[in-house]
């Protein structure tokens, strides 16, 4: 089973509409991050959350609100979706032990807005 | 902006070893270089990270300079399954701040 999941994989929208991501994790990590990915480009930050009571803004998180339910549960929400957000969402966790904090990634969420 | 520079495409092929070369030439003392691949739209995929010596795991193997200001990634043995975008990323270890992914090099192993 994976280890980072992610729901939905695929979803089409409209604009306007709430939308909400979820990720859950059974790596037993603190860190949690949201990403998206435009076409040709790197991945940016969103939010991350560093335990269940913490939450930051990353370098795009206009338009975006988080909710970390949970140590296993991280929820990325677009509360009016536009065109302009359609991309590939990925979760992350972390865990910065043992002299490194690798990032492990989800398998994505493809998002359209219409 | 992006703190390494790697080339934008490589060829290998099949069952030989792949060699990525990364340049990180204002790397701080207490960055560690990553490696991550992307296999097409799939979320990036750890490989590999290391601060001074070489690191050697299951998938690769990472050589850095004495220097620190290069490194190279090897896959000493590359398959059709490791076609991806591999990227070299460099930060300090339990930074808060985002991994910066860059371009990266698109690998394309062939038969």
């Amino acid at each position: 089973d994976a280890d980072v999941t992610q729901t939905p994989r695929n979803r089409i929208t409209k604009t306007g509409k709430r939308i909400m991501l979820e990720c859950s994790q059974t790596k037993g990590h603190d860190r949690m991050y949201w990403y998206r990915q435009d076409p040709g480009l790197g991945l940016r930050l969103i939010y991350y959350s560093f335990d269940v009571k913490d939450i930051n803004k990353g370098e795009i998180s206009d338009g975006y609100s988080v909710s970390r339910q949970a140590q296993a549960k991280f929820s990325l929400s677009l509360e009016s979706a536009i065109p302009n957000q359609t991309a590939l969402y990925f979760c992350a966790t972390s865990d910065p032990g043992r002299g490194g904090d690798t990032q492990y990634f989800g398998p994505g969420t493809r998002l359209t807005v219409l | 902006d992006a703190k390494t520079t790697q080339p934008p495409s490589m060829d290998c092929a099949e069952g030989r070893a792949a060699n990525l070369p990364c340049n990180h030439s204002t790397i701080s003392g207490n960055e560690y270089v990553y490696w991550y691949r992307q296999i097409h739209s799939q979320g990036p995929q750890y490989i590999i990270h290391g601060l001074k010596n070489n690191e050697t795991n299951e998938m690769a193997s990472l050589i850095i300079t004495e220097d620190r200001k290069s490194s190279t990634l090897i896959l000493p043995h590359a398959t059709l399954r490791d076609t991806a975008v591999y990227y070299c990323i460099v930060r300090v270890a339990t930074n808060t701040d985002k991994l910066i992914f860059g371009t990266g090099t698109r690998l394309q192993v062939f038969p």
